[in-house]
């Protein structure tokens, strides 16, 4: 079955305790990127990668990391997290231009 | 930071309307328009992929038109049914950034 998958799916953390959340495709997609939707702002990109070892910065980056080392995985990083960053992050994949596929989403509550 | 406006952002219809929303964008450096459906506590899913000015996409209920030129796209709902509440999100893709941009979304209600 063709999935995108994220872990974990719920978090509560601290400021300033690291954190990575994991993205996984099957579906051997180039495109893979990374949003949080807050409430009354919609989807915002935070980063985003057109191929292995190739990120690029979407519209919200600060305080974000990524890697793509693997075509399958693309883990979001956050080194030190803040109150600011809590919020619902959905991973997705896609072709070159075709329609994004997304995971279930993982909300992270920083306290 | 590119702009995608959608309108509205809520609707509440009645069970058999039919109703439409708007995604305007920017109508320069086009590339593609997508829309997605997204419900409560689930992910967004893809209804359409759209390339070409003047495409018309349709699937079952639910179609959408294309105008690269004026910057504008409308879904449409023909008679609409409670199962078609959510929120309904287009992304526009420009060929200078390669990455999708999101409107904030019309959510929509469709009441028994």
């Amino acid at each position: 079955e063709a999935q995108v998958t994220q872990n974990p799916r719920y978090l509560i953390t601290v400021t300033g305790k690291k954190l990575t959340v994991t993205c996984s495709q099957n579906m051997n997609h180039e495109y893979m990127s990374w949003y949080r939707q807050d409430p009354g702002l919609g989807l915002r990109q935070i980063y985003y990668s057109m191929n292995v070892e190739v990120t690029d910065k979407g519209d919200v980056p600060e305080g974000y990391k990524v890697s793509r080392k693997e075509k399958r995985n693309f883990p979001l990083i956050l080194e030190s997290p803040s109150p600011n960053q809590t919020s619902l992050y959905f991973c997705a994949s896609s072709s070159w231009v075709g329609e994004l596929f997304f995971g279930e989403g993982s909300r992270l509550t920083v306290l | 930071i590119l702009n995608v406006e959608q309108s509205p952002q809520s609707l509440h219809v009645q069970e058999g309307d039919s109703t439409n929303f708007t995604c305007s964008f920017p109508s320069s450096n086009f590339y593609a328009l997508h829309w997605y459906r997204w419900e409560t506590a689930k992910s967004p899913e893809a209804l359409f992929v759209m390339t070409l000015n003047g495409d018309e996409k349709k699937k079952g209920r639910i179609s959408a038109t294309l105008n690269t030129k004026e910057g504008y796209s409308y879904l449409y709902i023909k008679g609409s049914q409670p199962e078609d509440s959510a929120t309904y999100l287009c992304a526009f893709l420009d060929t200078g950034r390669r990455a999708l941009t999101f409107g904030s979304g019309t959510r929509l209600q469709v009441q028994p």
